[in-house]
């Protein structure tokens, strides 16, 4: 299934500087993003989210951007912090009929160093 | 902050035999679903459950799986003859009517 596409396996950042994590999806069907972190042992928090209808979303030191047309989402994170470190998952959820909406397709993360 | 706990943390049980996981999630939330991720992979959809019942399983949600809210607060998912490939972490969710899903810290289950 790769419907949801995280082809950067990882990245290192410098604290203070900006974290990109980058998804790219296929279905045109699906019409909410969320991020979600991940550390060890622990699983997956809810970072941020953005409908289709918008094209960035922001809270704080996060901001996700959606450009439907090249089907892509990213998550910028300003500015990184060391216990930023950890795994970031980007998911979708499809309007398609009788999609269940908590039924998300998963990326297959992208783990975040941010170096002190 | 109100959180989804799961028991146990880590399952080891041999191939053939049944598998309860357990899970409470967060009290206000009507929605409840697992996921789970094989060691290496994605993090997968398996079921929804609303309303005491499934609105959605995956094809991987085969008859070897079934999905329980057998009193106000606890959800179970069953595996009643676990096989090897069935080895993973499993996480359980729950969510509002509208709103992001919340994740427990899942069960690590290993078949021998």
């Amino acid at each position: 299934d790769q419907q949801v596409k995280q082809n950067s396996p990882s990245l290192s950042v410098q604290e203070g500087r900006i974290s990109i994590l980058n998804c790219d999806y296929t279905n045109s069907m699906f019409d909410y993003f969320l991020w979600y972190k991940k550390y060890p042992a622990e699983g997956p928090t809810f970072l941020i989210s953005i409908s289709s209808i918008k094209d960035k979303n922001e809270d704080g030191r996060f901001t996700v951007f959606l450009n439907k047309s090249a089907k892509h989402l990213s998550l910028h994170i300003v500015p990184s912090q060391p216990g930023d470190s950890a795994v970031y998952f980007c998911a979708a959820r499809s309007n398609a009929g009788g999609t269940s909406y908590g039924k998300l397709t998963f990326g297959q993360g992208t783990i975040l160093t941010v170096h002190p | 902050e109100p959180e989804v706990t799961q028991t146990p943390s880590h399952q080891v049980t041999q191939m053939g035999q049944e598998v309860i996981l357990r899970c409470v999630p967060i009290s206000n939330h009507l929605y409840f679903y697992w996921y789970r991720q094989i060691l290496g992979q994605k993090v997968e959809f398996l079921v929804s459950f609303y309303n005491n019942e499934i609105s959605e399983k995956s094809e991987i949600f085969d008859d070897q799986f079934s999905v329980e809210r057998p009193d106000g607060s606890n959800f179970t998912l069953k595996i009643r003859s676990t096989k090897l490939e069935d080895s993973a972490m499993y996480f359980c969710a729950s969510s509002e009517v509208v709103s992001p899903l919340h994740f427990g810290n899942g069960t690590r289950l290993t078949v021998t």
